[in-house]
Protein backbone atom coordinates (compact mmCIF):
# COMPACT_ATOMS: atom_id res chain seq x y z
CA UNK A 1 0.00 0.00 0.00
CA UNK A 2 0.74 4.14 0.17
CA UNK A 3 1.84 4.00 -3.83
CA UNK A 4 2.45 7.25 -4.70
CA UNK A 5 3.30 7.81 -8.80
CA UNK A 6 4.43 10.63 -10.60
CA UNK A 7 4.66 11.34 -14.37
CA UNK A 8 6.43 12.14 -16.90
CA UNK A 9 9.31 10.89 -15.37
CA UNK A 10 11.28 12.27 -17.72
CA UNK A 11 10.66 15.24 -19.53
CA UNK A 12 12.82 17.70 -21.73
CA UNK A 13 10.88 21.12 -22.65
CA UNK A 14 12.08 24.40 -25.21
CA UNK A 15 12.80 27.58 -22.87
CA UNK A 16 9.18 29.91 -22.07
CA UNK A 17 6.93 26.72 -22.68
CA UNK A 18 5.19 25.32 -19.77
CA UNK A 19 5.08 22.07 -18.40
CA UNK A 20 2.44 19.76 -16.30
CA UNK A 21 3.47 17.19 -14.01
CA UNK A 22 0.86 14.51 -12.45
CA UNK A 23 1.25 13.23 -8.72
CA UNK A 24 -1.23 10.58 -8.06
CA UNK A 25 -1.86 8.46 -4.90
CA UNK A 26 -2.89 5.24 -6.07
CA UNK A 27 -4.23 3.20 -2.99
CA UNK A 28 -5.35 5.85 -0.69
CA UNK A 29 -6.51 8.97 -1.03
CA UNK A 30 -4.53 12.25 0.08
CA UNK A 31 -6.20 15.24 1.37
CA UNK A 32 -2.97 17.03 1.62
CA UNK A 33 0.74 16.37 -1.27
CA UNK A 34 3.82 17.73 -1.17
CA UNK A 35 5.74 19.34 -3.98
CA UNK A 36 9.58 18.90 -3.52
CA UNK A 37 12.47 20.41 -5.56
CA UNK A 38 16.27 18.40 -5.26
CA UNK A 39 19.16 19.29 -6.71
CA UNK A 40 21.91 16.70 -7.57
CA UNK A 41 23.42 15.61 -4.16
CA UNK A 42 21.70 17.63 -2.10
CA UNK A 43 18.82 17.42 -0.27
CA UNK A 44 14.83 17.85 -0.95
CA UNK A 45 13.59 21.47 -0.70
CA UNK A 46 9.85 21.47 0.19
CA UNK A 47 8.25 24.26 -2.64
CA UNK A 48 4.92 24.14 -1.42
CA UNK A 49 1.56 22.24 -0.23
CA UNK A 50 -1.28 21.27 -1.74
CA UNK A 51 -4.51 20.79 -0.49
CA UNK A 52 -7.41 18.91 -2.07
CA UNK A 53 -10.21 21.42 -2.91
CA UNK A 54 -8.39 24.46 -1.80
CA UNK A 55 -5.04 26.47 -2.67
CA UNK A 56 -2.19 25.52 -2.18
CA UNK A 57 0.48 27.13 0.55
CA UNK A 58 3.93 27.95 -0.79
CA UNK A 59 7.02 28.19 1.09
CA UNK A 60 8.99 31.26 1.38
CA UNK A 61 11.21 32.24 -1.97
CA UNK A 62 8.48 30.30 -4.07
CA UNK A 63 6.75 31.49 -6.86
CA UNK A 64 3.31 30.95 -6.88
CA UNK A 65 2.54 32.48 -10.48
CA UNK A 66 5.77 29.95 -11.60
CA UNK A 67 5.07 26.82 -10.23
CA UNK A 68 0.99 26.33 -10.26
CA UNK A 69 -0.94 24.04 -8.17
CA UNK A 70 -3.80 22.28 -8.38
CA UNK A 71 -5.31 19.78 -6.43
CA UNK A 72 -8.60 18.69 -7.91
CA UNK A 73 -9.01 15.06 -6.48
CA UNK A 74 -8.01 13.68 -3.42
CA UNK A 75 -6.18 10.98 -5.76
CA UNK A 76 -4.47 13.47 -8.02
CA UNK A 77 -2.29 16.65 -7.68
CA UNK A 78 -0.56 19.03 -10.58
CA UNK A 79 2.37 21.32 -10.83
CA UNK A 80 2.73 23.32 -13.93
CA UNK A 81 6.10 24.96 -14.44
CA UNK A 82 4.97 28.08 -16.53
CA UNK A 83 7.14 29.57 -18.83
CA UNK A 84 9.98 27.68 -17.96
CA UNK A 85 13.56 28.41 -17.85
CA UNK A 86 16.93 26.58 -18.26
CA UNK A 87 17.65 26.86 -14.15
CA UNK A 88 13.79 25.75 -13.56
CA UNK A 89 16.15 22.51 -14.72
CA UNK A 90 15.88 19.87 -11.65
CA UNK A 91 14.42 16.82 -10.19
CA UNK A 92 11.06 17.39 -8.98
CA UNK A 93 9.23 15.32 -6.42
CA UNK A 94 5.60 14.80 -4.91
CA UNK A 95 4.58 13.30 -1.81
CA UNK A 96 1.34 12.56 -0.25
CA UNK A 97 -0.13 11.53 3.55
CA UNK A 98 -1.86 8.74 4.34
CA UNK A 99 -4.76 9.25 5.91
CA UNK A 100 -5.32 8.92 9.58
CA UNK A 101 -3.07 11.96 10.97
CA UNK A 102 0.39 10.21 10.98
CA UNK A 103 3.25 12.45 9.22
CA UNK A 104 4.71 10.21 7.36
CA UNK A 105 4.95 10.64 3.82
CA UNK A 106 5.20 8.78 0.90
CA UNK A 107 6.92 9.93 -2.31
CA UNK A 108 6.78 9.45 -5.76
CA UNK A 109 9.61 8.39 -8.19
CA UNK A 110 10.45 12.13 -9.30
CA UNK A 111 10.53 14.04 -12.53
CA UNK A 112 13.56 14.83 -14.17
CA UNK A 113 12.64 18.33 -16.17
CA UNK A 114 15.30 20.07 -18.09
CA UNK A 115 14.86 23.06 -19.66
CA UNK A 116 16.79 23.85 -22.98
CA UNK B 1 14.44 28.37 11.90
CA UNK B 2 13.79 24.78 12.89
CA UNK B 3 16.89 22.87 11.16
CA UNK B 4 18.03 19.13 11.27
CA UNK B 5 21.41 18.60 11.34
CA UNK B 6 22.45 15.82 9.30
CA UNK B 7 25.80 14.03 9.71
CA UNK B 8 28.13 12.68 8.29
CA UNK B 9 26.86 14.15 4.96
CA UNK B 10 29.78 11.89 3.03
CA UNK B 11 30.54 8.34 3.89
CA UNK B 12 32.61 6.05 1.74
CA UNK B 13 33.86 2.91 4.07
CA UNK B 14 34.27 -0.95 2.88
CA UNK B 15 31.65 -3.71 2.87
CA UNK B 16 31.49 -5.43 6.59
CA UNK B 17 31.94 -1.95 7.98
CA UNK B 18 29.79 -0.54 10.67
CA UNK B 19 28.41 2.81 10.31
CA UNK B 20 25.93 5.23 11.99
CA UNK B 21 24.57 8.52 10.65
CA UNK B 22 23.51 11.34 13.21
CA UNK B 23 20.44 13.49 12.62
CA UNK B 24 19.74 16.89 15.19
CA UNK B 25 18.05 19.42 15.83
CA UNK B 26 17.09 21.81 18.72
CA UNK B 27 13.72 21.65 18.23
CA UNK B 28 11.36 18.64 19.32
CA UNK B 29 9.67 16.19 16.39
CA UNK B 30 6.47 14.66 17.10
CA UNK B 31 8.00 11.69 14.88
CA UNK B 32 11.27 11.10 12.64
CA UNK B 33 11.32 9.07 9.47
CA UNK B 34 14.23 7.94 7.64
CA UNK B 35 14.35 7.36 3.78
CA UNK B 36 16.57 5.81 1.32
CA UNK B 37 17.04 7.32 -2.03
CA UNK B 38 18.95 6.04 -5.30
CA UNK B 39 19.31 8.18 -7.90
CA UNK B 40 17.22 9.53 -10.07
CA UNK B 41 14.10 7.70 -7.62
CA UNK B 42 12.10 9.23 -5.05
CA UNK B 43 12.74 8.83 -1.49
CA UNK B 44 11.70 4.59 -0.29
CA UNK B 45 10.48 5.47 3.66
CA UNK B 46 12.50 2.91 5.78
CA UNK B 47 11.40 3.86 9.67
CA UNK B 48 9.00 6.18 11.19
CA UNK B 49 9.63 6.58 14.83
CA UNK B 50 7.68 7.73 17.11
CA UNK B 51 8.38 7.24 20.89
CA UNK B 52 11.38 9.17 22.70
CA UNK B 53 13.98 6.44 23.18
CA UNK B 54 12.33 4.24 20.54
CA UNK B 55 14.44 1.77 18.92
CA UNK B 56 13.62 -0.54 16.29
CA UNK B 57 15.37 -2.86 13.98
CA UNK B 58 15.22 -3.23 10.54
CA UNK B 59 17.69 -6.27 8.97
CA UNK B 60 21.53 -4.81 9.69
CA UNK B 61 19.68 -1.29 9.94
CA UNK B 62 19.14 0.15 13.76
CA UNK B 63 16.82 3.19 14.21
CA UNK B 64 16.87 5.01 16.93
CA UNK B 65 14.83 7.81 18.39
CA UNK B 66 16.46 10.27 21.46
CA UNK B 67 14.31 10.46 24.82
CA UNK B 68 13.81 14.30 24.49
CA UNK B 69 12.43 13.72 20.54
CA UNK B 70 15.42 15.94 19.13
CA UNK B 71 17.78 13.39 17.69
CA UNK B 72 18.27 10.31 16.02
CA UNK B 73 20.26 7.73 14.59
CA UNK B 74 20.27 5.10 11.62
CA UNK B 75 23.50 2.41 12.66
CA UNK B 76 23.75 0.03 9.97
CA UNK B 77 25.87 -3.21 10.91
CA UNK B 78 28.33 -5.19 7.88
CA UNK B 79 27.34 -2.50 5.14
CA UNK B 80 27.13 -4.47 2.06
CA UNK B 81 27.17 -2.65 -1.41
CA UNK B 82 23.55 -2.68 -1.95
CA UNK B 83 23.38 -0.14 1.28
CA UNK B 84 24.81 2.54 -1.22
CA UNK B 85 22.74 5.43 -1.71
CA UNK B 86 21.70 8.98 0.03
CA UNK B 87 19.73 8.37 3.56
CA UNK B 88 17.64 11.26 4.53
CA UNK B 89 15.93 12.30 7.95
CA UNK B 90 12.95 14.45 8.12
CA UNK B 91 10.37 15.10 10.27
CA UNK B 92 7.64 17.72 11.46
CA UNK B 93 8.25 20.04 13.58
CA UNK B 94 5.26 20.35 16.35
CA UNK B 95 2.52 22.80 15.19
CA UNK B 96 4.12 22.71 11.57
CA UNK B 97 1.06 21.67 9.79
CA UNK B 98 2.56 17.71 9.21
CA UNK B 99 5.18 19.47 6.46
CA UNK B 100 8.39 17.18 6.63
CA UNK B 101 11.87 19.46 7.34
CA UNK B 102 14.57 17.05 6.05
CA UNK B 103 18.05 16.68 6.73
CA UNK B 104 20.68 17.89 4.52
CA UNK B 105 21.31 13.56 3.63
CA UNK B 106 24.22 11.04 3.90
CA UNK B 107 25.67 10.04 0.63
CA UNK B 108 26.97 6.19 1.33
CA UNK B 109 29.03 4.24 -1.15
CA UNK B 110 30.15 1.22 0.31
CA UNK B 111 32.52 -0.60 -1.90
CA UNK B 112 33.46 -3.99 -2.44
Amino acid sequence: GAVVSQHPSRVICKSGTSVKIECRSLDFQATTMFWYRQFPKQSLMLMATSNEGSKATYEQGVEKDKFLINHASLTLSTLTVTSAHPEDSSFYICSAKTPGGTDTQYFGPGTRLTVL
Amino acid sequence: TQLLEQSPQFLSIQEGENLTVYCNSSSVFSSLQWYRQEPGEGPVLLVTVVTGGEVKKLKRLTFQFGDARKDSSLHITAAQPGDTGLYLCAGPPYNQGGKLIFGQGTELSVKP
